[in-house]
């Protein structure tokens, strides 16, 4: 791989706020993904950063600093569904390790 | 509908077996990848294909061969030569370069091998 970083695992109370980072080697950088992946099944697609700033989607937002090589995933208002690995991906779809979020009630 | 799609979602062989995977896709994507995901680990690329009769080794290639002589299909075969086959395999594919810069990566629904 690239050396794109992430916490292996983590764990959050339902209705919290939780951020997922990932860092990753900056050169010959294209964008960054994040996926989310249930135990079992196949990953789907989150969301897309190539400019630096956060982007908003409902619940979930991801923020990026390309100078930093530094991203994050926010999850608002957890719900016990969210429970999962968490994937970040740079362009040339190199993945990071994931990260297992655990929801506790 | 379009989609992705990867047969069988299970598979058992034994070993010594070399045995092919299959992915299809009906989405017109250029680029098709290979991934291997081992319990609690993240994905590792395998081998990818960007065009027709084209492809490269990901970062986990030996002991895999792939063929893209279709658009459509990416069939993945585990030889003998992988010292641990067993995983879960999945299949994903992109438009391309001629989706633009922002293309999502699809993916299948996944192939879990068993080597016994």
């Amino acid at each position: 791989g690239q050396n794109i970083d992430q916490p292996t695992e983590m764990t959050a109370t339902e209705g919290a706020i939780v951020q997922i980072n990932c860092t990753y080697q900056t050169s010959g950088f294209n964008g960054l993904f994040w996926y989310q992946q249930h135990a079992g099944e196949a990953p789907t697609f989150l969301s897309y950063n190539v400019l630096d700033g956060l982007e908003e989607k409902g619940r979930f937002s991801s923020f990026l600093s390309r100078s930093k090589g530094y991203s994050y995933l926010l999850l608002k208002e957890l719900q016990m569904k969210d429970s999962a690995s968490y994937l970040c991906a740079r362009e040339k779809i190199i993945f990071g390790k994931g990260t297992r979020l655990h929801i506790l009630p | 509908d379009g989609g992705i799609t990867q047969s069988p979602k299970y598979l058992f062989r034994k070993e010594g077996q070399n045995v092919t995977l299959s992915c299809e896709q009906n989405l017109n994507h250029d680029a098709m990848y290979w991934y291997r995901q081992d319990p609690g680990q993240g994905l590792r690329l395998i081998y990818y294909s960007q065009i027709v009769n084209d492809f490269q080794k990901g970062d986990i290639a030996e002991g895999y061969s792939v063929s893209r002589e279709k658009k459509e299909s990416f069939p993945l075969t585990v030889t003998s030569a992988q010292k641990n086959p067993t995983a879960f395999y999945l299949c994903a594919s992109r438009p391309g370069l001629a989706g633009g810069l922002y293309n999502e990566q699809f993916f299948g629904p996944g192939t879990r091998l068993t080597v016994l």
